[in-house]
């Protein structure tokens, strides 16, 4: 079974929508974060949370929301979708106690359509 | 703040050697990272360097950490059609803080 789960990992909504997109995972990771890719663009970081009381804005937070339920789970809310916000969009996970700690484990990603 | 760039696409042949340069801003980060991404697939770490080394090797995959210019490149020893994927190199943030900022990925196609 994977690490880190995603779901959906396909969703086309429409434009004024809200919309949720849920990461899980087993690793037992205390760090969780929010990337989206846009081609030529890279990953860029939405929100991390290093714990679970702890949530911080990553450089492109704007128009988007998060919530850590738990230390395995991490949701990411678009509360009024708009097309400019059409991606893919990736959830990672790392240990953060010592050695190789800032490895970070992704999950297979969510492909998001806003019409 | 930081900023790493990657050129967008590379091609190779079969065989021959992949180089795929990556330039940084950030003097402080602890490592320097190479993410694999194939199709359809999320990111998995391919290889990292330690800040304070100049190069590692590992089986067909070479690092080399140039900290003045702040340039770090892979090199793929006899580049095979398994390579076919999106490199993204990343840095982080230093100081005990993991927050990783990644480049725009290089598009490695290998032709055969």
């Amino acid at each position: 079974d994977a690490d880190v789960t995603q779901t959906p990992r396909n969703r086309i909504t429409k434009t004024g929508k809200r919309i949720m997109l849920e990461c899980s995972q087993t690793k037992g990771h205390d760090r969780m974060y929010w990337y989206r890719q846009d081609p030529g663009l890279g990953l860029r970081l939405i929100y991390y949370s290093f714990d679970v009381k702890d949530i911080n804005k990553g450089e492109i937070s704007d128009g988007y929301s998060v919530s850590r339920q738990a230390q395995a789970k991490f949701s990411l809310s678009l509360e009024s979708a708009i097309p400019n916000q059409t991606a893919l969009y990736f959830c990672a996970t790392s240990a953060g106690t010592g050695g190789l700690s800032y490895e970070q484990y992704f999950g297979p990603g969510t492909r998001l359509t806003v019409t | 703040g930081e900023d790493v760039e990657q050129s967008l696409f590379l091609s190779v042949r079969e065989g021959d050697s992949s180089v795929i340069n990556c330039t940084y801003t950030d003097s402080s980060s602890t490592y320097l990272y190479w993410y694999k991404q194939e199709p359809g697939a999320g990111l998995q770490l391919l290889t990292y360097i330690f800040s304070n080394m100049d190069m590692k090797q590992d089986q067909r995959l070479t690092v080399l950490l140039n900290k003045k210019d702040k340039h770090l490149s892979l090199r793929i020893a006899d580049t095979q059609t398994g390579d076919s994927a999106i490199y993204f190199c990343a840095e982080d943030a230093g100081f005990g803080n993991e927050k990783l900022t990644f480049g725009t990925g290089t598009r490695l196609t290998i032709i055969p």
